[in-house]
């Protein structure tokens, strides 16, 4: 059965960093792109960041681009978000999907950007 | 970017009826174009991929089709467990998008 667990999640204040990870079993991680995707509170889906098999490509959206680092840990079969500068608008659900299209997904975890 | 607009934002329905949920691209983008289910409280659940590629697993009922900018999901049949925000999104470029949802009510 495929799993991607979510964690770190939390209450953040604005201006700091949080760094979330999905651990992934069930499936051929190191075969997938990967990525992440957010839902602000009774908003719709938001992609926000993706990552080659290898790591060795990224892609983000300019929302994130230059305060979000996405990375993998293939050995671990993990994902991990590192996200710096939060600003409000960050707050939101954050899953973990395989990519592409968007698969397999985690149950989330919970960021708030408030101070 | 690629804008992808879904219509109707929401759509009252009788139990049994059939469905056709509509999402536009502002560019071409093939078939690449897939559609997800997100019931309440819940993650967003792939329905289908490609534009019309079936999932394994999910009813028959869902069908989809086209391509280039008009897309259509169908639901056959409708049943209370449909209740749902569907979501179609597009992998033709970056920065990956989605449309702003439908939400199926029932009456």
């Amino acid at each position: 059965e495929v799993q991607l667990v979510e964690s770190g999640g939390g209450l953040v204040q604005p201006g700091r960093s949080l760094k979330l990870s999905c651990a992934a079993s069930g499936f051929t991680f190191s075969n997938y792109y990967m990525a992440w995707v957010r839902q602000a509170p009774k908003k719709g889906l938001e992609w926000v960041a993706t990552i080659s098999t290898s790591g060795s490509r990224t892609y983000y959206p300019d929302s994130v681009k230059g305060r979000f680092t996405i990375s993998r840990d293939n050995a671990k079969s993990s994902l991990y978000l590192q996200m710096n500068s939060l600003k409000s608008e960050d707050t939101a659900t954050y899953y973990c999907a395989s990519d592409p299209p968007f698969a397999y997904w985690g149950q989330g975890t919970l960021v708030t950007v408030s101070s | 970017d690629i804008v992808l607009t879904q219509s109707p934002t929401t759509l009252s329905v009788t139990p049994g009826e059939t469905v056709s949920l509509s999402c536009r691209a502002s560019h071409s983008i093939g078939t690449n174009l897939h559609w997800y289910q997100q019931k309440t409280n819940e993650s967003p659940r792939l329905l289908i991929k490609y534009a019309s590629q079936s999932i394994s697993g999910i009813p028959s009922r869902f069908s989809a089709s086209g391509s280039g900018t008009d897309f259509t999901l169908n639901i056959n049949n409708v049943e209370f467990d449909d209740v749902s925000s569907y979501f179609c999104q597009q992998t033709q470029s970056w920065p990956r998008t989605f449309g702003g949802g439908t939400k199926l009510e029932l009456k």
